[in-house]
């Protein structure tokens, strides 16, 4: 079951925040961020685990809503460094430890 | 910082043949994925392996796919009888354990079916 995303693109001036956010309709155990520039590979941001915790790399944190089902990426005084796209991919509790099932991803642009 | 390293980069085939792409994961890796991602969409898993055997393959992942551990440090995907569908970038990944653990991904390499 593929994870929704929201929003697909947001725009942002250098210096303001957003917040991306990554739901599913099934019990969730792990939820993991990634950054992608154009033509480039995925790369790691964080993983959150089901328990709600939060987690911070520099400037950018997540938190993961059990109840919900729906892990949420902050992105705080956004840099120039911070465009790209945003994909959460999910494993499902009770599901496979391997695979990750992306979302469609979240496009940000942060411009001067 | 250990990377995982694809090659070739850019692979250009003719529809029906045969490719193979190639992956050399992190050293003290254990899980190694394939990963593919058509122009503008979503990245899609293929498949997984650990202790030299799939553990895991999606749909997608049908008879045209294999893949193979052939010594201690390569990994590689073939596709046979290529098709102009599967033209897309297909990543690499590989984490040291499944679940928990984060899955690090190779520079990827685009494949283009003529």
């Amino acid at each position: 079951q593929q994870p929704v995303q929201s929003p697909q693109a947001v725009i942002l001036r250098e210096g303001e925040d957003a917040v991306i956010n990554c739901s599913s309709s099934k019990a969730l155990y792990s939820v993991h961020w990634y950054r992608q520039k154009h033509g480039e590979a995925p790369v790691f941001l964080m993983i959150l685990l089901k328990g709600g915790e939060q987690k911070g790399h520099e400037k950018i944190s997540a938190s993961f809503n059990e109840k919900k089902q729906q892990s949420s990426l902050y992105l705080t005084a956004s840099q120039l460094s911070y465009s790209g796209t945003y994909f959460c991919g999910t494993q499902q509790s009770g599901g496979s430890n391997y695979k990750l099932t992306f979302g469609k991803g979240t496009l940000l642009t942060v411009n001067p | 910082e250990p990377e995982v390293t694809q090659t070739p980069s850019h692979q250009v085939t003719q529809m029906g043949q045969e490719v193979i792409l190639r992956c050399v994961p992190i050293s003290n890796h254990l899980y190694f994925y394939w990963y593919r991602q058509i122009l503008g969409q979503k990245v899609e898993f293929l498949v997984s392996f650990y202790n030299n055997e799939i553990s895991e393959k999606s749909e997608i992942f049908d008879d045209q796919f294999s893949v193979e551990r052939p010594d201690g440090s390569n990994f590689t995907l073939k596709i046979r009888s290529t098709k102009l569908e599967d033209s897309a970038m297909y990543f690499c990944a590989s984490s040291y354990a499944g679940g928990n653990q984060p899955q690090h991904f190779g520079d990827g390499t685009r494949l283009s079916i003529l």
